[in-house]
């Protein structure tokens, strides 16, 4: 199975901060990676595929780049709303695996 | 809009068995794949079981083959989990997730979720 390890996994921040999670592969995955959101209680809430495209909704302040083994995602100005767990998952190979998640908290 | 919605946890001694159900409506269910995830306590997510649209293709993870059964029924919008032989490792919330896209390899994200079941096993 194919490793996804994500880092940091757990950040502090601001509001307004820029916030940047990184997510390796044990293995090329090409673009095939998803981003989720999940606040407690809640379920994942799709942020992002392959890589870089943006789900519907989403606001324009989350971005997914990378290619490879090294993927990020950015939040360009951290809202209140945005403190929460985030998780990548590989789709490039069966089984699909989740990182570990990482989790932003108020500074 | 797309709501997925679980039911059938609860608390289950090891050993036992449990059959969870997931109800959605908003979308043509019999047009999609669609699968269980689950979530330990205070761990991350992982994969559980997938059957595509016409429940011609089953895949389980190795952690719960042969012990757990994925089906669904088309007419009544409705995706099943039969869990038997249940162990405490089995612990976590269930959910039901809807595929949203592919890889080039056939493989899968996930678009919509359920809010998830609780699922508890323990003596």
């Amino acid at each position: 199975d194919i490793q996804m390890t994500q880092s940091p996994s757990t950040l502090s921040a601001s509001v307004g901060d820029r916030v940047t999670i990184t997510c390796r592969a044990s293995q090329s995955i090409s673009r095939w990676l998803a981003w989720y959101q999940q606040k407690p209680g809640k379920a994942p809430n799709l942020l992002i595929y392959k890589a870089s495209s943006l789900n519907s909704g989403v606001p324009s302040r989350f971005s997914g780049s990378g290619s490879g083994t090294e993927f990020t995602l950015t939040i360009s100005s951290l809202q209140p709303d945005d403190f929460a767990t985030y998780y990548c998952q590989q789709y490039n190979s069966y089984p699909v695996t989740f990182g570990q998640g990482t989790k932003v908290e108020i500074k | 809009e797309v709501q997925l919605v679980e039911s059938g946890g609860g608390l289950v001694k090891p050993g036992g068995s449990l059959r969870l159900s997931c109800d959605a409506s908003g979308f043509i269910f019999s047009n999609y794949r669609m699968n269980w995830v689950r979530q330990a306590p205070g761990k991350g997510l992982e994969w559980v079981s997938s059957m595509t649209s016409s429940g011609t293709s089953i895949d389980y993870a190795d952690s719960v083959k042969g012990r757990f059964t994925i089906s669904r029924d088309n007419a009544k919008n409705s995706l099943y989990l039969q869990m038997n032989s249940l162990r405490a490792e089995d612990t976590a919330v269930y959910f039901c997730a809807r595929v949203g896209g592919y890889s080039g390899y056939g493989n899968y994200y996930f678009d919509y979720w359920g809010q998830g079941s609780l699922v508890t096993v323990s003596s």
